[in-house]
């Protein structure tokens, strides 16, 4: 079963602050977030893990509630190369074998 | 530094026709994937391998075969294709920290 993303779209302006959050039905171990730029390839953006702290890139990070089978992507003081879709993908096994991807939050940043 | 490499980017096939999509990965990865991209609907998985010589199945696998007889290929193959199944395939491989690295794509039409 997929996860749900919220929201599915959101605009910006250059600077401004943006939470993507991916929820599950179903327990799970990890959470991986990817963006993907139109026309090109999704890009690995950060996993976390059950128990596992909250991660940072840059100006981009994530935190995963386990309880609440939640993950949320924090996007602050954004920059136009922000923009493309994000996608949460979910794992339920510590084997991760695969993940189940979300459908998508199109993040579009103007100047 | 090629990583994953698709062919071929572009393809149109009538229905009834088949074809294989090549996806080869220079990273040394056991793991690799061929998903499905549909306007809305994320990134669905086909198939999988957990390393060479193993195939399993995802969430959307009928009306495709693959196989993975050496480590760094990992074959899609259509045998009658139809035209539900035109889409944006993707193959990706997946390291040992679990981030998948994925190919340019394949955009592939059935009339």
């Amino acid at each position: 079963q997929q996860p749900v993303q919220s929201p599915q779209a959101v605009i910006l302006r250059e600077g401004e602050d943006a939470v993507i959050n991916c929820s599950s039905s179903k327990a799970l171990y990890s959470v991986h977030w990817y963006r993907q730029k139109h026309g090109e390839a999704p890009v690995f953006l950060m996993i976390l893990l059950k128990g596992g702290e909250q991660k940072g890139h840059d100006k981009i990070s994530a935190s995963f509630n386990e309880k609440k089978q939640q993950s949320s992507l924090y996007l602050t003081a954004s920059q136009l190369s922000y923009s493309g879709t994000y996608f949460c993908g979910t794992d339920k096994a510590s084997s991760g074998d695969k993940l189940t991807f979300g459908t998508g939050t199109r993040l579009a940043v103007r100047p | 530094n090629a990583g994953v490499t698709q062919t071929p980017k572009f393809r149109v096939l009538k229905t009834g026709q088949s074809m294989t999509l090549l996806c080869a990965q220079d990273m040394n990865h056991e793991y690799m994937y061929w998903y499905r991209q549909d306007p809305g609907m994320g990134l669905r998985l086909i198939h999988y391998s957990v390393g060479e010589g193993t195939t399993a199945k995802g969430e959307v696998p009928d009306g495709y075969n693959v196989s993975r007889l050496k480590k760094q290929n990992f074959l899609l193959g259509l045998e009658s294709a139809a035209p539900s199944q035109t889409s944006v395939y993707f193959c990706a491989s997946r390291s040992g920290l679990g981030a998948q690295h994925f190919g340019d794509g394949t955009r592939l039409s059935i009339l």
